[in-house]
Order: C-alpha cells, then structure tokens, then sequence
C-alpha cells in the first residue's frame, strides 16, 4: 500500500541550529513528494515539492530531495529562525487525486 | 483574492445533534476533500470528490456524509453516528489533469461536541 512515516516529535531547537526531519515513503507506482507547515490552529500550507526521482523542492531555505534508491524525502534548514516553530508534514501523491499523509513532526525553536 | 473559506472556525454542538461543517473554495477546482485531524495524529481522510455529482469514501468516512451539489461547495455533516466527532476538520482543493498536484488548505473548523 501507499504510506509516509516521519520522524517522530516533538523537535526542540536553538535559533540559527541545523534542521532535519526525516521522511520515508512506501508507494505503488512514482509519487509526488510534498512538505507541509501547519502554524498553531491555521490549515496546511505547501512548502515544497518534488514531482520525481532526484528533483530538489526549495523554499524560504527549507529543502528536500527526492531519493527514490532510498525511498527518502528528508526536509532540512541550515538555520532555523523561532518563527520557522509549526508542524511539519510529509505527504505523498500517487496517480490519481489521493493524498497520504505522515503524523506530522511539531518543531519549537527558542530564542 | 482566490481561496478556501471554511467556516466556521468554531462549533460546539450537543451530543446525538447532526451538524454541518461549510467549505468553499474559488479556484475553479474540481477535486475537493475532507480531513480528520487529531492531535499527535497526521490528516486522516474522511470523503473526497472528483467532481461535481460524485464523491467517494476515505478511510474514515463511517459517521459522516458529504454533498458536491456545486463545484464551489463540498459540505460535510457530521451525524450523531459518528463515535468521537471531537476534532479539528480540514478542507482542501486541487485542480484537475496530471501537473496539477498540489492541495490547498482552508483554515479548518475546530468541533467540539459537549
């Protein structure tokens, strides 16, 4: 079947410290690799994506890579700032209109 | 400005009461969905539709109903058969055709059954 698993939270961090949230997949097919942020008690919004094998998404320094030899899709941030602190999501599309979801990875970054 | 509205942010309900969560959105989408989320859970999926007229189940569709009368509006209602509506409920919308793969969220609707 079709499923995400990420690193599990909560992730407490220094300003200006080294991200990484780790996300595997399993898929039938090529999926479409997606980072969501979710602020306190807002809906999700995109971060970043990659639609295949090796493509890099980026945005507001965050990136991840598409490693399909490792079924990986790993979000990083080489300094975080307090107001990167949310819940970050890893989802995936396959063929079709069907998204699959991981728990979710809440971050705090204090001063 | 192009979006999805839900509303409303709040809602406190008696227990056994059917209630009925609004999602709008105008971006000409076709797709639109229901999500579950609770906390320290990821989005669970309740309904989805592809189109207007047609909807299918999620994998927690049980307890819930959905219309697609209009491409704008995907409602959903939550009846009292459903266990443990206590939740945060997302909305979203995608476009249609195979580059089209991104969801957009709505605000979401806190639910609170008493």
């Amino acid at each position: 079947g079709n499923s995400v698993t990420q690193m599990e939270g909560p992730v407490t961090l220094s300003e200006e410290a080294f991200l990484t949230i780790n996300c595997t997949y399993t898929a039938t097919g090529y999926p479409s690799l997606f980072w969501y942020v979710q602020y306190p008690g807002e809906g999700l919004q995109l971060l970043l994506k990659a639609t295949k094998a090796d493509d890099k998404g980026s945005n507001k320094g965050f990136e991840a890579t598409y490693r399909k030899e490792t079924t990986s899709f790993h979000l990083e941030k080489g300094s975080v700032q307090v107001s990167d602190s949310a819940v970050y999501f890893c989802a995936l599309k396959i063929t079709g209109n069907q998204f699959y979801f991981g728990t979710g990875t809440s971050l705090t970054v204090i001063p | 400005d192009g979006g999805i509205t839900q509303s409303p942010k709040y809602l406190f309900r008696k227990e056994g009461q059917n209630v009925t969560l609004s999602c709008e959105q105008n971006l000409n989408h076709d797709a639109m969905y229901w999500y579950r989320q609770d906390p320290g859970q990821g989005l669970r999926l309740i309904y989805y539709s592809q189109i207007v007229n047609d909807f299918q189940k999620g994998d927690i569709a049980e307890g819930y109903s959905v219309s697609r009368e209009k491409k704008e509006s995907f409602p959903l209602t939550v009846t009292s058969a459903q266990k443990n509506p206590t939740a945060f409920y997302l909305c979203a919308s995608k476009a249609s055709g195979r580059t089209a793969d991104t969801q957009y969220f709505g605000p979401g609707t806190r639910l609170t059954v008493l």
